[in-house]
């Protein structure tokens, strides 16, 4: 069984950066085809892909967020790491981490973690 | 980016009624070396994340129930509800993982008339 759970700041500052930490279980991201995602999704609106890393340390961002975006990953210890610098309001959302098999859809997905940014 | 567009936005229909979302992309998602569309359904309830219905346009994931069906290829397809049940009532999205950045739909609001 495939489990991710986000964890970070709920609550930001603007110009602050974010860091989310995905902790998954039920696979290996040393395994091929394997790649976990950060989707976000701003109250009341859709959903927005924001960085993939895969298997073999590819890594995908939104362009218009390439800028701002890391994405890393941490085999052993189940991790992906994503940071967004420079936070404003308009990010405010709940951020999702997500499990993608061998170029499929988003299979497996977190809770969810709400992040506030606001002064 | 391909867009992906829903329609209607929201949507209505009697219990044990048939429900029907429409989805289109401004680019085809059916690559031709594997003769797939590259197209996914979730449904989202309140407070809950996405759930994967349907992907590759038309495989139901597993126990995902017989009365949800996907049909379409290149840039249109829907989502079809045979017989709307009260714990279908969600928010539809579409996706496209065809190319990145994978884009979803604006969503269809289904509820109960």
């Amino acid at each position: 069984q495939i489990t991710l759970k986000e964890s970070g700041p709920t609550l930001l500052k603007p110009t602050q950066t974010l860091t989310l930490t995905c902790t998954f279980s039920g696979f290996s991201l040393s395994t091929s085809g394997v790649g976990v995602g950060w989707i976000r999704q701003p109250p009341g609106k859709t959903l927005e892909c924001l960085a993939l890393i895969y298997w073999d340390d590819d890594k995908r961002y939104s362009p218009s967020l390439k800028n701002r975006l890391t994405i890393t990953k941490d085999t052993s210890k189940k991790q992906v790491v994503l940071t967004m610098t420079n936070m404003d309001p308009l990010d405010t959302a709940t951020y999702y981490c997500v499990h993608r098999l061998t170029y499929g859809p988003f299979d497996s997905w977190g809770q969810g973690t709400l992040v506030t940014v606001s002064s | 980016d391909i867009v992906m567009t829903q329609s209607p936005d929201s949507l209505a229909v009697s219990l044990g009624e048939r429900a029907t979302i429409n989805c289109k992309s401004n680019q085809s998602v059916l690559y031709s070396s594997t003769n797939k569309n590259y197209l996914a359904w979730y449904q989202q309830k309140p407070g809950q994340p996405p759930k994967l219905l349907i992907y590759w346009a038309s495989t139901r994931e597993s126990g995902v129930p017989d009365r949800f069906s996907g049909s379409g290829s290149g840039t249109d397809f829907t989502l079809a509800i045979s017989s709307l049940q009260a714990e279908d009532v969600a928010v539809y999205y579409c996706q496209q993982y065809r190319s990145s950045p994978h884009t979803f739909g604006q969503g269809t609001k289904l509820e109960i008339k």
